[in-house]
């Protein structure tokens, strides 16, 4: 099984700052990787797959990039409607997803 | 717009057995491979079955199998997951989600709580 680790476990910003949450992988997931965000009493939302496509609707602001087993999640300039919780997923080998990051305001 | 309504979750006891359904709507539902996640109640996310567009095949985590079953009726917009023998590990959240060609997940359902507890 794949598993994916998270950092940070939760990282305090404030609007206007630049984010980048990282997610690395147990062995290579060549670029299939995704990006889901996640707020209080929501389902989780695809932002970001194969790595570096944006989903539908998404922001520029967020960018995704990596590959193998380093991924990298950057928010350019965080809105107030960002700060959530983020979770990285694999489809190499089956699905998998990290055990997420919180993004909260300093 | 692309609507997942779960229905049959609950309570109860281990070893119990438990279907969940998922109405949906907004989409060709025939086109689609379709799954179920869950989420434990420390926020983890799990996959846990998932069931082609033509119901010809199906995959399950290592987790469940044996255990639980995914279906799907294409006439009725429908997804299933007869949950059987349940576990108090198998207390979660569960989310309907379409899954998209490049096998990742673009719509989620609100989620069913399922509780297994004596």
């Amino acid at each position: 099984e794949v598993v994916l680790t998270q950092s940070p476990a939760t990282l305090s910003l404030s609007p206007g700052e630049r984010a980048t949450l990282s997610c690395r992988a147990s062995q290579s997931v060549s670029n299939y990787l995704a990006w889901y965000q996640q707020k209080p009493g929501q389902s989780p939302r695809l932002l970001i797959y194969d790595a570096y496509n944006r989903a539908t609707g998404v922001p520029a602001r967020f960018i995704g990039s990596g590959s193998e087993t380093d991924f990298t999640l950057t928010i350019s300039s965080l809105e107030p409607e960002d700060f959530a919780v983020y979770y990285c997923q694999q489809r190499s080998d089956w699905y998998t997803f990290g055990q997420g990051t919180k993004l909260d305001i300093k | 717009q692309v609507q997942l309504v779960e229905s049959g979750g609950g309570v109860v006891q281990p070893g119990r057995s438990l279907r969940l359904s998922c109405a949906a709507s907004g989409f060709t539902f025939r086109s689609y491979p379709m799954h179920w996640v869950r989420q434990s109640p420390g926020g983890g996310l799990e996959w846990v079955a998932v069931m082609s567009y033509d119901e010809r095949n199906t995959f399950y985590a290592g987790s469940v199998r044996g255990r639980f079953t995914i279906s799907r009726d294409n006439s009725k917009n429908t997804l299933f997951l007869q949950m059987n023998s349940l576990r108090s590990e198998d207390t979660a959240l569960y989310y309907c989600v379409r899954g998209t060609r490049d096998h990742y997940f673009d719509h989620w359902g609100q989620g069913i709580v399922v509780t297994v507890s004596s």
